[in-house]
């Protein structure tokens, strides 16, 4: 059981924008940063979205991310083929010390 | 560019031991904090352990008191010293930089797989 609670799977057309949500608590989401990795099928997770909501050089701004009280969410609009892949949410809690992660998000793009 | 390219995986049986390494390179190494995180076959993503760029570490409930991390700064390194493996430690491990300012993970390794079993 993951600290950091995702869907197991989200699906929705090309062309369509999907939701995937990341609920925490303060410990955690609540009073930390939260990034979100891309992991395409077997490749190294890459990172997303970071601070919550800042994206790194090279990422398309149809990725986007938002953050409010202990959950956080990465929005995709246009979907593609290409964004098959599993997303994963990440911060820090600082009841455990330790780093925590989402039990991640199969997306289908049908 | 930024590079991490770890080694040191195999196969190992319950009870032993592997030391895993992270080459690093295309940024200055001293100053960054480092993490490993693990993902076994066909599951999510799971943080191991960190040490930062002034050597406090912090480690993962499920791995205290077996897995030691470690950096050498003169060689760009960072190492896992992996003891009393389980079953449940295989995986894929990657090394992971963090951030300048320290708030999450920005670039991974390509991952190298540790198998445990008899």
């Amino acid at each position: 059981q993951s600290v950091l609670t995702q869907p197991p799977s989200v699906s929705a057309a090309p062309g369509q924008k999907v939701t995937i949500s990341c609920s925490g608590r303060s410990s955690n989401i609540g009073n930390n940063y939260v990034s979100w990795f891309q992991q395409l099928p077997g490749t190294a997770p890459r990172l997303l979205i970071y601070e919550n909501n800042k994206r790194p050089s090279g990422i398309p701004d149809r990725f986007s991310g938002s953050k409010s009280g202990t959950s956080a969410a990465l929005g995709i609009t246009g979907l593609q083929t290409g964004d098959e892949a599993d997303y994963y949410c990440a911060t820090w809690d600082n009841t455990l010390s330790g780093k925590v992660f989402g039990g991640g998000t199969k997306l289908t793009v049908l | 560019e930024v590079q991490l390219v770890e080694s040191g995986g195999g196969l190992v049986k319950p009870g032993g031991s592997l030391r895993l390494s992270c080459a690093a390179s295309g940024f200055t190494f001293t100053t960054y904090s480092m993490n490993w995180v693990r993902q076994a076959p066909g599951k999510g993503l799971e943080w191991v352990s960190s040490i930062t760029s002034n050597n406090y570490i912090y480690n993962a409930d499920s791995v205290k008191g077996r897995f030691t991390i470690s950096r050498d700064n003169a060689k760009n390194s960072l190492y896992l010293q992996m003891d009393s493996l389980r079953a449940e430690d295989t995986a894929v491990y990657y090394c992971a930089r963090e951030s300048w300012n320290e708030r999450g993970v920005d670039y991974w390794g390509q991952g190298t797989l540790v198998t445990v079993s008899s």
